[in-house]
């Protein structure tokens, strides 16, 4: 089945402990994306990338790494969570970044940093 | 600035009734612009992708359509159900200097009530 999968789904954490949030596709998509989704801001893109070894800022950054090594897998870190990255986060693929690139998005993952 | 509205932010109707939610984007040099669906807690679903050159797209009771030069597009139901009850989002790819960037809509609330 294709799809964009992440994990964990749910994560309880406290500030300054590093996590990773793991996501992959299995559609061979060159381009992926995270996003996070905050009530009140809707959804708001925090990196990109269109292939292999590229990575892109979108509206949100900080605080947040993203590499992006391998075609299926593009992990988001964050170094040091604080409370105000408590969100949920979701991460999506698409075959590449044309006028043809509909997105298709993972389950989500539920983050709460204490 | 690439701006996404999507009025309105809620949406009641009583079940049977067609319906259409609404999405206005800065700037009509679009790449394309998707729809989706979310489900309480849940990722986004696919809907329906629409390319700059199209003025419609299709899928069963969903119709969606294009107009690049008003900038906006619109999301028609037919025939409402309890289960199409759902956030509706839509989101707009500009490409050029913004390739790879996805701005999102904050969505409208859609509840069918038998």
């Amino acid at each position: 089945e294709a799809q964009v999968t992440q994990n964990p789904r749910y994560l309880i954490t406290v500030t300054g402990k590093k996590l990773t949030v793991t996501c992959s596709q299995n559609m061979n998509h060159e381009y992926m994306s995270w996003y996070r989704q905050d009530p009140g801001l809707g959804l708001r893109q925090i990196y990109y990338s269109m292939n292999v070894e590229v990575t892109d800022k979108g509206d949100v950054p900080e605080g947040y790494k993203v590499s992006r090594k391998e075609k299926r897998n593009f992990p988001l870190i964050l170094e040091s969570p604080s409370p105000n990255q408590t969100s949920l986060y979701f991460c999506a693929s698409a075959l590449g970044s044309g006028i043809n690139n509909e997105q298709f998005f993972g389950p989500g993952t539920r983050l709460t940093v204490l | 600035k690439q701006e996404v509205t999507q009025i309105p932010a809620a949406l009641s109707v009583p079940e049977g009734e067609n319906l259409v939610l609404n999405c206005s984007f800065t700037d009509s040099a679009i790449y394309n612009l998707q729809w989706f669906r979310q489900d309480p807690g849940k990722g986004l679903t696919s809907l329906l992708l629409i390319q700059s050159s199209q003025r419609e797209q299709t899928s069963g009771r969903l119709n969606a359509s294009l107009d690049k030069s008003s900038g906006r597009s619109t999301l028609y139901i037919a025939a409402s159900q309890p289960g199409d009850s759902a956030t509706y989002l839509c989101a707009v790819y500009w490409g050029g200097s913004t390739l790879g960037r996805l701005y999102f809509g904050r969505g409208t609330q859609l509840t069918v009530w038998p």
